[in-house]
């Protein structure tokens, strides 16, 4: 079966600090693989897309980037984060016309 | 680029009856998917009903039906009987096959005893 793992569930991190979130895929080859950004009540901002190992779309101009090192791994960094790159991060992967969502992270940035 | 709209932030209903709720879209595109998610307070996205754009017939399952207008753009979801359990953000969302999945900013539903 497809399943994604997403970790970690809550994280905070003080302003300035590095960052690495992580997605992991399994049950599936070569899929799209997206991060999505929500505020408290809001709506879901893509940030990144990836058809492809190394092949990385980003959608807004921002204080993070991505990576795909692995056909089933998508990781969400920043150098040093912001204030404003606090948030609620989900990861997801679109199979068989289908897209299937992590459990989200949490992220505080103090 | 393709846009969701959901011209609802808020909307709320009483438990047993039918409330609906709005989304249009906007794109270039022939062939593509349309979502309702659903966010409970977990945060966590539930797929409500997916429709694909060929098909004419309007997409359902158990109480969800959707109202799907291509020439119109638009694509809304009939929640019936509605369940103290249906109260969440509900989402939106388009795909172009192989690209981006883009959502709308999202209706609150608050089901009330």
């Amino acid at each position: 079966s497809q399943t994604i793992h997403q970790w970690p569930a809550t994280l905070v991190q003080p302003v300035g600090s590095p960052l690495s979130l992580e997605c992991t895929v399994e049950g599936t080859s070569n899929p799209n693989l997206y991060w999505y950004r929500q505020a408290a009540g809001r709506g879901l901002q893509l940030l990144f897309y990836s058809v492809g190992i190394g092949q990385i779309s980003s959608e807004v101009p921002q204080n993070l980037s991505a990576s795909r090192p692995q056909d089933r791994q998508f990781i969400l960094s920043s150098k040093k984060l912001l204030l404003s790159d606090s948030g609620f991060y989900l990861c997801a992967f679109w199979s068989r016309s289908e897209a299937f969502f992590g459990q989200g992270t949490r992220l505080t940035v103090v | 680029a393709q846009t969701v709209t959901q011209s609802q932030p808020e909307m709320s209903v009483q438990e047993a009856e039918t409330v609906t709720l709005s989304c249009t879209y906007d794109t270039s595109e022939n062939n593509y998917y349309l979502f309702w998610y659903k966010q409970p307070p977990s945060r966590q996205m539930i797929l409500v009903i997916r429709q694909e754009a060929y098909k004419q017939q309007n997409a359902t399952e158990n109480r969800f039906s959707v109202n799907f207008q291509k020439a119109a753009k638009s694509f809304s979801l009939k929640i019936s009987d509605s369940q103290l359990g249906d109260t969440a953000m509900y989402f939106c969302a388009f795909m172009h096959y192989g690209n981006m999945l883009t959502f709308g900013g999202g209706t609150r539903l608050m089901v009330k005893p």
